[in-house]
């Protein structure tokens, strides 16, 4: 069945990076958009980032636009989420998620990970 | 920038009932409208999505209408597995999400 599993989240300081990763099975990764979702604790959904199944195009939230990085290894079938200087504002868990379309984008997201929780602290 | 506004913000309701949660958009999204199920520590599920479509395996009981600004979920007859948290979304441009309807056991 198709399946995400998100890891690297943990506690980082802030001004540090991380890399979050998403391993995707049980259907055609290099096929489809994906995206990373984020909620911070006790709050609503933000969409983050998408890149195109072929990672031609990726687009950000204006809240992480030059600090983040959203990339894929089609022959590996990961999604990664590179995040430098971290800020508290960032503590969040953080889904993968892909889109609904084949060779295209519809800004859907179905199905999603179970997560990985960032937590930026000192 | 296309705002979100999701209503109420809580909902309390008996099994059985039928219930309705609201989405408006600050400008004509067309039908580019998508509701998805939050349960307590888990991922969001797809529901509805193009506001009246309802995805694999999600049952009848729910339902989606609405175009242009103004936008509802249905849910009717409520079911003890459907008491979560309910999210609005925009796709017609950068995705938003509405803030969340928490429907809760009366």
């Amino acid at each position: 069945q198709v399946q995400l599993v998100e890891s690297g989240g943990g506690v980082v300081q802030p001004g540090r990076s991380l890399r979050l990763s998403c391993a995707a099975s049980g259907f055609t990764f290099s096929n489809y958009g994906m995206h990373w979702v984020r909620q911070a604790p006790g709050k609503g959904l933000e969409w983050v980032a998408v890149i195109w199944y072929d990672g031609s195009n990726k687009y950000y939230a204006d809240s992480v636009k030059g600090r983040f990085t959203i990339s894929r290894d089609n022959s590996k079938n990961t999604l990664y989420l590179q995040m430098n200087s971290l800020r508290a504002e960032d503590t969040a868990v953080y889904y993968c998620a892909r889109d609904i379309k084949v060779w295209g984008l519809t800004n859907w997201f179905d199905p999603w990970g179970q997560g990985t929780l960032v937590t930026v602290s000192s | 920038d296309i705002q979100m506004t999701q209503s109420p913000s809580s909902l309390s309701a008996s099994v059985g009932d039928r219930i309705t949660i609201t989405c408006r958009a600050s400008q004509s999204i067309s039908s580019c409208l998508n509701w998805y199920q939050q349960k307590p520590g888990k991922a969001p599920k797809l529901l509805i999505y193009a506001a009246s479509s309802l995805q694999s395996g999600v049952p009848s009981r729910f339902s989606g209408s609405g175009s242009g600004t103004d936008f509802t979920l249905t849910i009717s007859s409520l079911q003890p597995e459907d008491f979560a948290t309910y999210y609005c979304q925009q796709s017609y441009s950068t995705p938003l999400f509405g803030q969340g309807t928490k429907l809760e056991i009366k």
